[in-house]
């Protein structure tokens, strides 16, 4: 079953904005992830923000986690052509983090 | 270098046949995953592996196999009964207590 979702499915925006990705789960987490994917390649971790963290930066990221409300957002500032991607978040689940689940991800492209 | 390895990168099958996606990694991860990943999509989890000569089916198992018999490799078997295994198949590694998984290329799967 799938956990996460990701609003919006598609975005699309010039170069230098910033670029905003939500994800709503429906059950408690111990963190919840968020990948990234190029075309046709595989994912590349981004950033990792547990349940007891309410914000997060790395570099031109900014992630936010409210646990009541089930979801958490992922800020891309600065947008750049290379970000042009599909990003997805990836919650665990209470009982172990073997297991990831995933959403359907949001298609971002920047245009130059 | 260190990392996941996938191959073939394009697989295509006849209809009835089985076919093996390889995977290993150099990473001396602990844990092995594979994923579905159909366009439009989020991953889905066909199986993992926590130990060697051990593994766990996912949410769609049906129609696939695994074996761990060495730390470095999950080979995927597609068999025949999978009725429609046309799709980006995914391997992913992590190290035990840890959070984040490491993916390898993709196998993109065709049957004809």
């Amino acid at each position: 079953s799938q956990q996460g979702e990701e609003d919006p499915q598609a975005l699309s925006i010039q170069e230098g904005e910033n670029a905003t990705m939500n994800c709503s789960y429906k059950t408690s987490i111990n963190n919840l992830q968020w990948y990234r994917q190029n075309s046709g390649r595989g994912l590349v971790h981004l950033i990792l923000i547990r349940s007891n963290e309410r914000e997060k930066h790395s570099g031109r990221l900014r992630v936010t986690l409210d646990t009541s409300k089930k979801s958490s957002s992922l800020l891309i500032t600065a947008s750049r052509a290379a970000d042009t991607a599909s990003y997805f978040c990836a919650t665990d689940g209470l009982a172990g983090s073997y297991q990831l689940t995933f959403g359907k991800g949001t298609k971002l492209s920047v245009i130059p | 270098d260190g990392g996941i390895t996938q191959s073939p990168k394009y697989l295509f099958r006849k209809e009835g046949q089985n076919v093996t996606l390889s995977c290993e990694q150099n990473l001396n991860h602990d844990a092995m995953y594979w994923y579905r990943q159909d366009p439009g999509q989020g991953l889905r989890l066909i199986y993992y592996s926590q130990i060697v000569n051990d593994f766990q089916k996912g949410d769609i198992a049906e129609g696939y196999s695994v074996s761990r018999e060495k730390k470095e490799s999950f080979p995927l078997t597609v068999t025949s009964a999978q009725k429609n295994p046309t799709a980006f198949y995914l391997c992913a590694s992590k190290l035990d207590n840890t959070d984040t998984q490491y993916f390898g290329p993709g196998t993109r799967l065709t049957v004809l």
